[in-house]
């Protein structure tokens, strides 16, 4: 079974600037998070979608973070305009369902902001 | 709000034993276990949900005490495969959001 799939891996770019990421689930899973990773830290949830819609965002900073997970599989994550502050690891994770169960994590996208 | 997990690290030796705490200050649905080894992304351990049941995995287990809001996960006969940072994560009664600690660095030298 293929797992969760994110690209880049690495990314760094200067303040001010826009990047995306990308994340493809494992198949068939209907849940997906989008999880922010500061160095010495646990994950934090930005974003959870079941199937195409949003969950949970209360974490996700609107102002400059956008997400979208078009026909209910891929998902993008966005930054708009990036803070040196929005360096950290982006992991993207996916589930069966929505609660209680297993969640499967990408190898994650290591952001550098200069 | 983000569990309390103890000790912040932790030093073994092959085949000693550990206890890694984690508590909460809201009332929980559940707790989740991750093991994320450096450099890699976080593996699943284990879930416990409230009923206060036991798990196991291997020689790792766990437990939940739901009217304390803490769990306790035990590595016993320490392997250095068990090297990593352990990460216990909780969902709130009637939440969907898992909200990891800080982590426990554990190191199993020879």
């Amino acid at each position: 079974e293929a797992g969760v799939a994110q690209s880049p891996r690495y990314k760094i770019i200067e303040k001010r600037q826009s990047v995306a990421f990308w994340c493809n689930p494992i198949s068939g899973h209907a849940t997906l998070y989008w999880y922010q990773q500061i160095l010495g830290q646990g994950p934090k949830l930005l974003i959870q979608f079941q199937n195409n819609g949003v969950v949970d965002d209360s974490q996700l900073p609107k102002d400059r973070f956008s997400a979208e997970r078009l026909k209910g599989v891929d998902s993008t994550l966005k930054i708009q305009p990036a803070k040196l502050e929005d360096s950290a690891v982006y992991l993207c994770a996916s589930s069966l369902v929505l609660r209680d169960y297993e969640q499967y994590f990408g190898p994650g996208t290591r952001l550098t902001v200069t | 709000q983000q569990p309390v997990q103890s000790p912040q690290a932790v030093i073994l030796r092959e085949g000693e034993d550990a206890v890694i705490n984690c508590s909460s200050s809201k009332a929980l649905y559940s707790v989740h276990w991750y093991r994320q080894k450096h450099g890699e992304a976080p593996v699943f351990l284990m879930i416990l949900l409230k009923g206060g049941e036991q798990k196991g995995h291997d020689k790792i287990s766990a437990s939940f005490n739901e009217k304390k809001q803490q769990s306790s996960l035990y590595l016993t006969a320490s392997q250095l495969s068990y090297s990593g940072t352990y990460f216990c994560g909780t969902v709130g009664a009637g939440s969907y959001q898992l909200t990891f600690g800080k982590g426990t660095k554990l190191s199993v030298i020879p």
